[in-house]
């Protein structure tokens, strides 16, 4: 069983559309959750880090769920510059590790369209 | 703060030669870094992880010996690929990782490098 999983979509939207997203982990010594945004052909960018509380930062809100082992992510108000492949990421601090190590999801595609 | 390059940023290459590709922070000292490989419409994965100045820990079913790590200063590791052939096409991005660079879970990117055996 994989350590993240996301539906990979796609999803296309139009703009201004609310778009959310949803991921599951399976290890729940994971230590700390993180939505990346990947462009086509470029590396992973940091979006926005999922807080226990859930978070918001402009049109994105983000929410965990320990319980359940869930993260989500949504999107307000899509705009066309929002296309991009969203990635679900987890923290898992391996033992003897100040780090941790990265498991990535395989993203989920959103196109939006004007 | 925290930029990490790679170079270079695509490289062609013939089946069975070796390359090299480097990664360096330039804006802080990297005491982990970590590099990755991501086939088309697959998740990033974790190829292996390097301190400075000791050996990296590959992850499992990850060819040492075909993929070379060294982190020979606290802002440069580099990855060789030796031997190359078509199945090593794929995207290489490395990340970087210390106390000093923010949150302690947090990575920063490289661009990556794009590899083509043919």
């Amino acid at each position: 069983r994989k350590e993240v999983e996301q539906d990979p979509g796609p999803f296309n939207v139009p703009e201004g559309a609310t778009v959310a997203f949803n991921c599951t982990y399976s290890n729940s010594a994971s230590q700390s959750f993180f939505w990346y945004r990947q462009d086509c052909r470029k590396e992973p960018k940091l979006l926005m880090s999922v807080y226990s509380s859930g978070n918001e930062d402009g049109r994105f809100t983000a929410q965990l769920n320990r319980a359940s082992q869930y993260i989500s992510l949504l999107i307000r108000d899509s705009k066309l510059s929002d296309s991009a492949t969203y990635l679900c990421v987890v923290n898992i601090l391996d033992r003897g590790s100040t780090l941790g190590r990265l498991y990535f999801g395989r993203g989920t595609q959103l196109t939006v369209w004007p | 703060g925290a930029v990490v390059s790679q170079h270079p940023s695509w490289v062609i290459c013939k089946s069975g030669t070796s390359v090299k590709i480097e990664c360096r922070s330039l804006d802080f000292q990297a005491t982990t870094m970590f590099w990755y490989r991501q086939f088309p419409k697959q998740s990033l994965m974790l190829m292996a992880t390097s301190n400075e100045g000791s050996k990296a820990t590959y992850e499992q079913g990850v060819e040492k010996d075909k993929f070379l790590i060294n982190h020979a200063s606290l802002t440069l590791s580099t990855l060789t690929v030796t031997s190359a052939h078509p199945e090593d096409s794929s995207f290489y991005i490395c990340s970087a990782s210390s106390p000093t660079s923010g949150s302690r879970y947090e990575q920063y990117f490289g661009p990556g490098t794009r590899l083509t055996v043919t």
